[in-house]
């Protein structure tokens, strides 16, 4: 299994540029989410979805939107990047609401930087 | 929401035993308690989760006091692969509670 997979893991934009990033994990998880960490912060949630279909907003949704059309896959957009949006982007997974262990699962990270 | 505290860094040496507080007053009646390690460049990986009183695995031990306003996370006999960043996590996983906190630093010498 390949876990939680996140593509890209490097990206450069200018101001005003929009993107996605992709989410994408085997463990047939139901919950899935998105965090910002900026450096010598936690992580902050950004989005979150507990099922195909739907999507909640978190701690710091502003300026981003998400999608979660397949079970396995969870994206992220940036409509109109701003410099303020320079982070590293953690995806994670977890076990169907309900579980005795809810423990996250990361990906690798994305680190976005925008000029 | 329940905000959490714990100290910015930490040393040690190998074979120690080092017990890291997290404070989370405000933790509600249906938050679990789980910590997290983390490596430069690398997602955090889950160690331990607890609601109350103690839980042991084969990487560390979690105690939580009966009031649950604080919890230490118990790492024996420390290697200099333990250096990493390690956040406390308070939350419902239900909700979009979740809040980590700022992580401790350990850094293990030898």
């Amino acid at each position: 299994n390949a876990g939680v997979t996140q593509t890209p893991k490097f990206r450069v934009l200018k101001t005003g540029q929009s993107m996605t990033l992709l989410c994408a994990q085997d463990m047939n998880h139901e919950y899935m989410y998105w965090y910002r960490q900026d450096p010598g912060m936690g992580l902050r949630l950004i989005h979150y979805s507990v099922g195909e279909g739907t999507t909640a907003k978190g701690e710091v949704p502003d300026g981003y939107n998400v999608s979660r059309l397949k079970k396995q896959n969870f994206l992220l957009g940036l409509e109109s990047a701003a410099p303020s949006q320079t982070s590293v982007y953690f995806c994670a997974s977890s076990y169907p609401s309900g579980s005795v262990y809810n423990e996250q699962f990361f990906g690798p990270g994305t680190r976005l930087t925008v000029l | 929401l329940a905000k959490t505290t714990q100290p910015i860094s930490m040393d040690s040496y190998e074979g120690q035993e080092v017990n890291i507080t997290c404070s989370h007053n405000n933790i509600a009646t249906n938050d679990y308690i789980t910590w997290y390690q983390q490596f430069p460049s690398q997602g955090p990986r889950f160690i331990i989760q607890g609601y109350k009183t103690k839980v042991t695995n084969e990487v560390a031990s979690l105690f939580i006091p009966a009031d649950r306003k604080s919890s230490t996370l118990s790492l024996p006999r420390v290697s200099l692969s333990d250096t990493a960043v390690y956040y406390c996590l308070v939350g419902n996983y239900n909700t979009d509670k979740l809040i980590f906190g700022t992580g401790t630093r350990l850094q293990v010498f030898p």
